[in-house]
C-alpha cells in the first residue's frame, strides 16, 4: 500500500510566522503535488514536483514555495502566513511515466489555522 | 466560472435506493476523468476512473458524454457507508488534475 504522511494533522500559527509542512511518501514516486481545499472551492493546486529539485507552480502559488531535495520528501512553506492561509492542505503523489488510472496518493492533510 | 463544476448537495438517499449526480467541465482538451470519494475529515481516495464507453464498478456506473462536456456518476442500491462527498476530477494536462468542489450524498436508514 502507498503511504503518504504529513507532519501534522492540526497546526495554529500566527500571522506574519514561517510555517513549514512536510510530507513523506514511500513508493518511490516521482511526483508529488501540495493543494489546499476550502469549503465551496475544491481542491486548488498550489506547486508540483516531478522530480527531485524540481518544481512547478500550480494554480495558486502566490504566498507559497516549495522544497524537493529528496524524493520521498516534499516540503510546502508560508514564507510570512496570513489569515487567508488557514486552509487545510493535502500532499499528493504518483509514479512517474504512464498509469492506468493517474490515481494520486493522498496523505491525511495537515488543517492549519493562521491567528 | 470554475474548470469543473460540481452540484454540492445533500443529495439524501434512502438505503437501497438509486441517486444520481453529474459534474460539468469547461475544458474541451481534457483527457481523462475520475470519481474520488472523501470521507468526512478524510483524504480524498480514487473511487473510479471513466472510459468513453461508460463502465460499472459493482453499484457504481460512471458515464462520460464527451459533446456536452460532463461525466455522471449512478450508485445503486444505495448503503449507509456510501454516504460520502464524491468529487469529479479532470485532467487536461500531464499529472496535473482539476477538482470539483464535491457532491455530498447522505444515506439514511
Amino acid at each position: 500500500d502507498v503511504k503518504v504522511t504529513q507532519s501534522s494533522r492540526y497546526l495554529v500559527k500566527r500571522t506574519g510566522e514561517k510555517v513549514f509542512l512536510e510530507c513523506v511518501q514511500d513508493m518511490d514516486h516521482e511526483n508529488m503535488f501540495w493543494y489546499r481545499q476550502d469549503p465551496g472551492l475544491g481542491l486548488r493546486l498550489i506547486y508540483f514536483s516531478y522530480d527531485v529539485k524540481m518544481k512547478e507552480k500550480g494554480d495558486i502559488p502566490e504566498g507559497y514555495s516549495v522544497s524537493r531535495e529528496k524524493k520521498e520528501r516534499f516540503s510546502l512553506i508560508l514564507e510570512s502566513a496570513s489569515t487567508n492561509q488557514t486552509s487545510m492542505y493535502l500532499c499528493a503523489s504518483f509514479p512517474g511515466g504512464t498509469t492506468p488510472t493517474n490515481e494520486q496518493f493522498f496523505g491525511p492533510g495537515t488543517r492549519l489555522t493562521v491567528l | 466560472r470554475k474548470e469543473v463544476e460540481q452540484d454540492p448537495g445533500p443529495f439524501n438517499v434512502p438505503e437501497g435506493a438509486t441517486v444520481a449526480f453529474n459534474c460539468t467541465y469547461s475544458n474541451s482538451a481534457s483527457q481523462s476523468f475520475f470519481w474520488y470519494r472523501q470521507d468526512c475529515r478524510k483524504e480524498p481516495k480514487l473511487l473510479m476512473s471513466v472510459y468513453s464507453s461508460g463502465n460499472e464498478d459493482g453499484r457504481f456506473t460512471a458515464q462520460l458524454n464527451r459533446a456536452s462536456q460532463y461525466i455522471s456518476l449512478l450508485i445503486r442500491d444505495s448503503k449507509l457507508s456510501d454516504s460520502a462527498t464524491y468529487l469529479c476530477v479532470v485532467n487536461w494536462s500531464w499529472g496535473k488534475l482539476q477538482f470539483g468542489a464535491g457532491t455530498q450524498v447522505v444515506v439514511t436508514p
